[in-house]
């Protein structure tokens, strides 16, 4: 089943912080993120593994809550090239290895 | 980081023909490949999960004598589309696995059948 996120579309100005959700209907082995440039392959963020897990670099950090069926990722200060499309990527705790199914996408728009 | 190849970034052919599709991983060595389809605005749609020297496992609904994968070497991953139609037409993106089982994606194939 696919992950949900949201919110499915947002403009920001440049400088303002943005939430993206992901939501699962079953428990998570982990959760990737990915940032999709429109005509361009998806590019690797980051993955959480562990419940109560919080990564990431200063304005580009991500959440996974303790019973691993949500995670959130946060854009800090958004700059320009923020804009694209993020999916989260799920593996189901206990389906195939490393088999992910992405979610249905946040479209980020940052404008100046 | 892991650089993922793919090869034609696009390609344009008749219906009824084949066309196949080349994924390389250039620095680092794949056991565990994927392929995905990709319509316009929408997510990532996983095809299939091509493992080194093995037969490839196919998603439901995804027909396995329409989409052929081969996954030859650690660094080599091919789908051919047979006898392609219309509605075949779409965006084909690779990944490969990465150690920490991220996934290295391609840059795309774009697919259009007349």
């Amino acid at each position: 089943q696919q992950p949900v996120q949201s919110p499915q579309a947002v403009i920001l100005r440049e400088g303002e912080d943005a939430v993206i959700n992901c939501s699962s209907s079953k428990a998570l082995y982990s959760v990737h993120w990915y940032r999709q440039k429109h005509g361009e392959a998806p590019v690797f963020l980051m993955i959480l593994l562990k419940g109560g897990e919080q990564k990431g670099h200063e304005k580009i950090s991500a959440s996974f809550n303790e019973k691993k069926q949500q995670s959130s990722l946060y854009l800090t200060a958004s700059q320009l090239s923020y804009s694209g499309t993020y999916f989260c990527g799920t593996e189901i705790l206990g389906g195939t290895a490393s088999k992910l199914t992405f979610g249905t996408g946040t479209r980020l728009q940052v404008t100046l | 980081g892991a650089v993922v190849s793919q090869h034609p970034s696009r390609v344009i052919c008749k219906s009824g023909t084949s066309v196949k599709i080349e994924c390389r991983s250039l620095d680092f060595q794949a056991t565990t490949m994927f392929w995905y389809r990709q319509f316009p605005k929408q997510s990532l749609m996983l095809m299939a999960t091509s493992n080194e020297g093995s037969k490839a496992t196919y998603e439901q609904g995804v027909e396995k004598d329409k989409f052929l994968i081969n996954h030859a070497s650690l660094t080599l991953s091919t789908l051919t589309v047979t006898s392609a139609h219309p509605e075949d037409s779409s965006f084909y993106i690779c990944s490969a696995r990465g150690l920490l089982n991220e996934q290295f994606f391609g840059p795309g194939t774009r697919l259009t059948v007349l």
